[in-house]
């Protein structure tokens, strides 16, 4: 049973340019949350997609985008890259409703130089 | 105010000790809590749920107190393996939007 997979592990681009990190839930899952986890924080929420649409949405700037595809799997794109958008960004999966827990990806690493 | 707060620690605690920490969060309409566990530099892996009548799951023990907005969890007899950071998560809202704490760091020494 394949759990949340993410890529690239470690991704390094310099400011200005424009990323794309994907994400494919784990089996049956059908909701996928993207996070910025930044070094000695907590993971910080981006957005959440279900049903090929998004959910919800946290205080990240119209520079962060994502999709997600009728298999459930999700993209998160970055534009215009910052300094400080360097971090870990983390996708999570579960089944929609409120107390299912959610299972997270290795991580996507980005560095910006 | 924070959505969840943890004393960041660390926490230095003897082998085969007991360490105990809270979190606290601030809307009273959370519905979920969880406890997860991050290794360094690693994922966030799901350590267990937390119920309103507490729960137990061997060595580690999770309580929920809603009057008083805050989530405890308890470790005993402490294992090198321990050794992580503690993050507490609040579902805010009724679409599983996760808030997490900045986390409780737990160093094991032999």
């Amino acid at each position: 049973d394949a759990g949340v997979t993410q890529s690239p592990t470690h991704l390094i681009k310099t400011r200005g340019q424009q990323v794309t990190l994907r994400c494919s839930p784990k089996s049956g899952h059908d909701t996928v949350s993207w996070y910025q986890q930044a070094l000695g924080q907590g993971p910080q929420f981006i957005f959440q997609y279900y049903e090929e649409e998004e959910r919800q949405r946290g205080n990240f700037p119209d520079r962060f985008s994502g999709h997600q595809f009728p298999n459930y799997s999700s993209e998160l794109n970055v534009n215009a890259l910052l300094l400080g958008d360097s971090a870990l960004y983390l996708c999570a999966s579960s089944l929609s409703g409120v107390r299912q827990p959610q299972h997270f990806g290795d991580g996507t690493r980005l560095s910006i130089l | 105010r924070k959505e969840v707060e943890q004393d960041p620690g660390p926490f230095n605690v003897p082998e085969g000790a007991t360490v105990a920490f809270n979190c606290t969060y601030s809307n009273s309409a959370s519905q979920s809590f969880f406890w997860y566990r991050q290794d360094c530099r690693k994922e966030p892996k799901l350590l267990m749920s937390v119920y309103s009548s507490g729960n137990e799951d061997g060595r580690f023990t999770a309580q929920l107190n809603r009057a008083s907005q805050y989530i405890s969890l308890l470790i005993r007899d402490s294992k090198l393996s321990d050794s992580a950071t503690y993050l507490c998560v609040v579902n805010i809202d009724g679409n599983n939007r996760l808030a997490f704490g900045k986390g409780n760091q737990v160093v094991v020494i032999p």
